[in-house]
């Protein structure tokens, strides 16, 4: 099992460019959670998807948007980048339900975001 | 708002000498509380989770719901306990996603 799977593992993008974000949970997972992580902080909740749909969102502005495909995989958009936006973005997948109380998140290793 | 600390960005300590990570969150109800780590070169994963007691790896933490801490302890470290330690939480109405602190690195020198 290949646990939580992102691509690309990096990328660099120029400023107002918008950007696609990859992640395939973990086999048996069907919820997937995004999370951003700024150098130095710890991640910050972007949003979750669960049956297709955003079911939370975190302080993010629209810019930030995504997706869930019906094999549980996900995408994460962000259009109109910012410097800001440099981060790793982290995806973490959980089974509805029991994530936090039995098992907590599985997350992937990331990708790091460099705007320029 | 809910908000999660962790007061040391480095702790540094020598092997076998006794580790605690401290955690402090604000919040008045009663959250459910992790300790995530980071090896180097490796993901986030989960260490220990309050409410199972458990102890992974000689690792303890216990919650102190007076003092709204969460504070990870370790009587003996060994260097393969270098890594970067999150403490997170979730609140009881709201498990979809949690709120993690700024991060601790521990460094264990031999």
């Amino acid at each position: 099992d290949a646990g939580v799977t992102q691509s690309p593992t990096h990328l660099i993008k120029t400023r107002g460019q918008q950007v696609t974000l990859r992640c395939s949970p973990k086999s048996g997972h069907d919820t997937v959670s995004w999370y951003q992580q700024a150098l130095g902080q710890g991640p910050q909740f972007i949003f979750q998807y669960y049956e297709e749909e955003e079911r939370q969102r975190g302080n993010f502005p629209d810019r930030f948007s995504g997706h869930q495909f019906p094999n549980y995989s996900s995408e994460l958009n962000v259009n109109a980048l910012l410097l800001g936006d440099s981060a790793l973005y982290l995806c973490a997948s959980s089974l509805r339900d029991s994530a936090l109380k039995n098992y907590g998140y599985t997350f992937g290793s990331g990708t790091r975001l460099t705007v320029v | 708002a809910q908000r999660v600390t962790q007061p040391e960005k480095l702790l540094s300590v020598f092997k076998g000498a006794p580790v605690e990570l401290k955690c402090n969150y604000s919040y008045s109800g009663s959250p459910e509380l992790f300790w995530y780590v980071q090896y180097s070169r490796q993901r986030l994963q989960l260490l220990l989770r309050h409410i199972s007691r458990e102890s992974i790896k000689g690792f303890t933490a216990d919650l102190n719901k007076g003092e709204t801490s969460f504070h990870l302890k370790k009587p003996f470290a060994q260097e393969e306990d270098s890594a970067m330690y999150y403490c997170a939480l979730s609140l009881p109405y709201n498990t979809d996603k949690l709120i993690f602190g700024t991060g601790t690195r521990l460094q264990v020198f031999p």
